[in-house]
């Protein structure tokens, strides 16, 4: 049982330019979450989907920002018209079924994006 | 929403020294998590613990869901423990789970 997957790991992009991060969750978990992490903080809360219903976006997510998780599988965040301010670590995370320690989170090794 | 402090924010420790980290929160909260985010970035789960006592080799965690703490033990700690340690509630609301962070607790342990 593979771990949550995220792609690309690192990425640089000048400012303006749009930038997609892909995340495949651990098989068979209908939850998916994104966090975004800037130094010295905690992760913060994005986005979540159950199967393929985004169910609640959080205000930092702006209008550039947009996510998807067509078929309910994996999932993109994608970040238009970047910013200095757009860099930061972003993070997935999935979990199982409701319940008991159903309801723990697993995440990926993150995507970290650097704006220039 | 709910607030999630963490203490202490910074920890330097010798190898081979206890620790114990606190995690307060300000609302009941359905389950809560503590993961150790290692130098490279990863999240690394340690404990789901909604109430009561955990151990897994020389860490331990105890939550008391009714006074809104959680502890995480850290005994004869090693260089490789270095890194930070936060705690996550777990609350529902809107049909679905909602998971607020802590603050962290940044932790160096030195040979």
């Amino acid at each position: 049982d593979t771990g949550v997957s995220q792609d690309p790991r690192h990425k640089i992009t000048k400012r303006g330019q749009n930038v997609t991060f892909r995340c495949d969750p651990i098989s068979e978990h209908n939850r998916l979450y994104w966090y975004r992490q800037t130094l010295g903080q905690g992760p913060e809360f994005l986005t979540y989907f159950q199967n393929e219903a985004q169910l609640e976006k959080s205000r930092l997510l702006s209008d550039r920002f947009s996510a998807e998780r067509p078929k309910g599988s994996f999932s993109t965040l994608e970040i238009q018209r970047t910013e200095q301010g757009d860099s930061a670590m972003y993070l997935c995370a999935s979990s199982p079924r409701p319940g008991g320690e159903g309801n723990t989170i697993y995440f990926g090794e993150g995507s970290w994006l650097t704006v220039v | 929403g709910i607030q999630v402090e963490q203490s202490p924010p910074d920890l330097i420790l010798q190898e081979g020294a206890n620790s114990t980290l606190r995690c307060n929160f300000s609302d009941s909260v359905n389950n809560l998590q503590w993961f150790h985010q290692n130098p490279w970035g990863q999240l690394i789960n340690l404990f789901y613990i909604p109430s009561g006592t955990k151990q897994n080799g020389r860490l331990s965690a105890t939550t008391v869901a009714t006074e809104r703490y959680s502890l995480l033990y850290i005994s004869s700690s090693q260089t490789t423990d270095s890194g930070v340690y936060f705690c996550a509630v777990g609350f529902f609301s809107g049909g679905y789970q909602k998971v607020t962070f802590g603050t962290g607790t940044k932790l160096q342990v030195i040979p």
